[in-house]
């Protein structure tokens, strides 16, 4: 099955500094790769997403690039602030039925 | 979120004993997934379904079962609880690929 390997674990950054996650995975076939933050006590909630076709993908803050051929893709948040401290997740789609096979997550704190 | 709802939000249980939890939409979509999320693992698939009486195992299926007799039911049961149980379990629901989850259920097993 799909192999899902997220880095960093855990990631500190400074209010207004950048701050970089990235994915691998291993199925080829994969064409959707969604990113999800979840926020303590609450349900993952998806933020942004890109599909196999485009190489990169901007939404204010956020962005996610895309490398099809190294099999790996990366969410980047801009001008961080201290709402953005929470867990996320890639996952990828894998197969039929529309599933989704995750990451392991980046806790995520930004301090002032 | 809206259109999805999880119960029970919280449950302690015994071990060896039979829990049921309740997912429910009102966006009549076709795809209905369980996931359980463990520190160090992220979200595991446990079942899904792709339809009324449709269903099939994820990678953590072992000691679960679901059933789907309804399009905005999807149930999820444990025959006979055990503490390796204990975790967050998350219900989400999908028309394509965007997923959207509910808001969890706490389920220890003591």
């Amino acid at each position: 099955g799909e192999n899902v390997e997220q880095h960093p674990s855990t990631l500190s950054v400074q209010e207004g500094d950048s701050a970089v996650i990235k994915c691998t995975y291993s199925d080829s076939a994969s064409n959707y790769f969604p990113w999800y933050k979840q926020e303590l006590g609450k349900g993952p909630q998806l933020i942004i997403d890109i599909r196999s076709n485009v190489g990169e993908k901007k939404d204010q803050r956020i962005a996610v690039t895309l490398n099809k051929t190294a099999k790996h893709f990366s969410l980047h948040i801009t001008e961080t602030q201290p709402e953005d401290s929470a867990v996320y997740f890639c996952a990828v789609l894998t197969g039929t039925a529309s599933k989704l096979t995750f990451g392991t997550g980046t806790r995520l704190q930004v301090t002032l | 979120d809206a259109g999805i709802t999880q119960s029970p939000r919280h449950k302690v249980t015994e071990t060896g004993t039979p829990v049921t939890l309740r997912c429910h939409q009102t966006e009549n979509h076709r795809y209905m997934y369980w996931y359980r999320q463990d520190p160090g693992h992220g979200l595991r698939l446990i079942h899904y379904s792709y339809g009324v009486k449709d269903t099939d195992k994820g990678e953590v299926s072992d000691g679960y079962s679901v059933s789907r007799s309804k399009t905005e039911d999807f149930l999820l049961t444990l025959e006979s609880a055990t503490s390796s149980q204990t975790s967050v379990y998350f219900c989400a629901i999908s028309e394509l690929d965007g997923y959207t989850f509910g808001s969890g259920t706490r389920l220890t097993v003591v």
